[in-house]
């Protein structure tokens, strides 16, 4: 399973748009990229998952160049409940479903 | 809401005792999963079990004892744990969690803040 690199944590004001970059230069051609966000005391939770290119929902966009090695993950707009902890996660998801869970970004929303 | 419920929410216990998390989905997954996640650390993936038969074990000290009775319920029993077993405890369940299977998406439940005095 690729290794990931992220900022351990970052600030934001509310109203601004968050990027979060995610490293994964040893990405495997059949690895997806997915987050997950957690807010504290709790379990995770899917945001967005992608292959290559630009993927879009209701919650966020994720944007992956094209030699894979890193994503980014971008939050519009953001209020104070988005104050939570994001995970990249990168495998090839057809084994049993395990996923590895890096140190994460702790996003700080302010007013 | 995530359809996984787990309980109880939480959970002070001494060294000698036993005791059981309890996890059920009401999602009609297949594979369930204990995560163990300390402060300041990522989730630590404990075991899986897919179709009630276990495929992972990551190492876990045998004062963790998993059970998965049914695909919808899984148990987790503890006994003479350790101060450093603190943590929360999270349950999840997916589609599939055989090797053969595509990307599933996990859900979380709420998990289990246990302490250990």
């Amino acid at each position: 399973l690729a290794k990931t690199t992220q900022p351990i944590s970052m600030d934001s004001y509310e109203g601004q748009e968050v990027n979060i970059t995610c490293s994964h230069n040893n990405i495997a051609t059949n690895d997806y990229i997915t987050w997950y966000q957690q807010f504290p005391s709790q379990g995770p939770r899917f945001i967005i998952q992608g292959y290559k290119t630009k993927v879009t929902n209701e919650v966020a966009s994720l944007f992956i160049p094209a030699d894979r090695k890193s994503s980014t993950l971008s939050l519009p707009r953001v209020s104070l409940s988005d104050t939570a902890v994001y995970y990249c996660l990168v495998g090839r998801y057809n084994q049993g479903g395990k996923l590895i869970f890096g140190q994460g970004t702790e996003l700080s929303v302010k007013p | 809401e995530t359809g996984v419920t787990q309980t109880p929410r939480h959970l002070v216990m001494g060294m000698t005792n036993k005791k059981s998390l309890k996890c059920e989905q009401h999602l009609g997954h297949n594979a369930m999963y204990w995560y163990k996640q300390s402060a300041k650390k990522p989730l630590e993936l404990m075991f899986v079990y897919s179709l009630e038969e276990r495929v992972e074990n990551n190492s876990v000290p045998s004062r963790f004892s998993p059970e998965c009775p049914n695909s919808s319920h899984l148990f987790l029993h503890l006994h003479t744990l350790q101060p450093e077993d603190s943590a929360l405890y999270l349950c999840a369940s997916s589609p599939s969690g055989t090797p053969s299977s595509s990307y599933n998406e996990q859900f979380f439940g709420p998990g289990t803040r246990l302490t250990v005095l």
